[in-house]
């Protein structure tokens, strides 16, 4: 099994950076994948790491340690449109997971001017 | 392309009624998945599916029923409806292909569903 943690809710000033962390234990890790949710919309895909070290995709950057079981979202140069819930998930490893993921509660970031 | 969508939006129905969820894609997707999310716990795994034909539980699988009879069609029923379904059902479809980089799932709009 899995079990993924992050922390509830977070909040910031425009303009400023914010670094969301996730812990998860798994039996198997095959990738982690961080999405975003705006209040009553479906999650969208922001990045993936399956290897230990930084990916960075403009204002947004993920990075990954495998042995430590640990994960960061970093956004910068925080914008009000960036309110929304973060969610961090884990893909299992394995020929019966079938893709299947393993999501966190969520971090709510609220930007504020 | 449309993605991912999700018939009805919005629904309210009283206890021990049925009803079935509608899910379409047209990314020709062979994995396809329903969660449900409440407050403060996240997106449970309902069922999956990892192609035409082929269904699987999830991790909360209890009062729920899907069928995938077309590749691009994934349907969630509940047989008698319990206050405790109350929640938003997310539908969402990955591709299989190796050469994919990411795999990443793509989820429809939600359906509301609301059992009094």
């Amino acid at each position: 099994g899995q079990n993924i943690d992050q922390p509830t809710e977070m909040t910031a000033t425009e303009g400023a950076i914010v670094q969301i962390n996730c812990t998860y234990q798994t039996s198997g890790f095959n990738g982690l994948f961080w999405y975003q949710q705006h209040a009553g919309e479906a999650p969208t895909f922001l990045s993936y790491n399956v290897l230990d070290g930084l990916e960075e995709k403009g204002r947004f950057s993920s990075f990954l340690s495998r042995s430590k079981g640990y994960s960061y979202l970093l956004l910068k140069e925080l914008q009000m449109k960036d309110s929304a819930s973060y969610l961090c998930a884990v893909r299992a490893l394995g020929t019966d997971s079938w893709g299947k993921l393993q999501f966190g509660a969520g971090t709510q970031v609220v930007v504020t001017p | 392309n449309a993605g991912v969508t999700q018939t009805p939006k919005f629904r309210v129905l009283k206890t021990g009624q049925s009803m079935t969820l509608l899910c379409a894609q047209d990314m020709n997707h062979e994995y396809m998945y329903w969660y449900r999310q409440d407050p403060g716990m996240g997106l449970r795994l309902i069922h999956y599916s990892v192609g035409e034909g082929t269904t699987a539980k999830g991790e909360v699988p209890d009062g729920y029923n899907v069928s995938r009879l077309k590749k691009q069609n994934f349907l969630l029923g509940l047989e008698s409806a319990a206050p405790s379904q109350t929640s938003v059902y997310f539908c969402a479809s990955a591709s299989d292909e190796a050469g994919t980089l990411y795999n990443e799932q793509f989820f429809g709009p939600g359906t509301r569903l609301t059992v009094l």
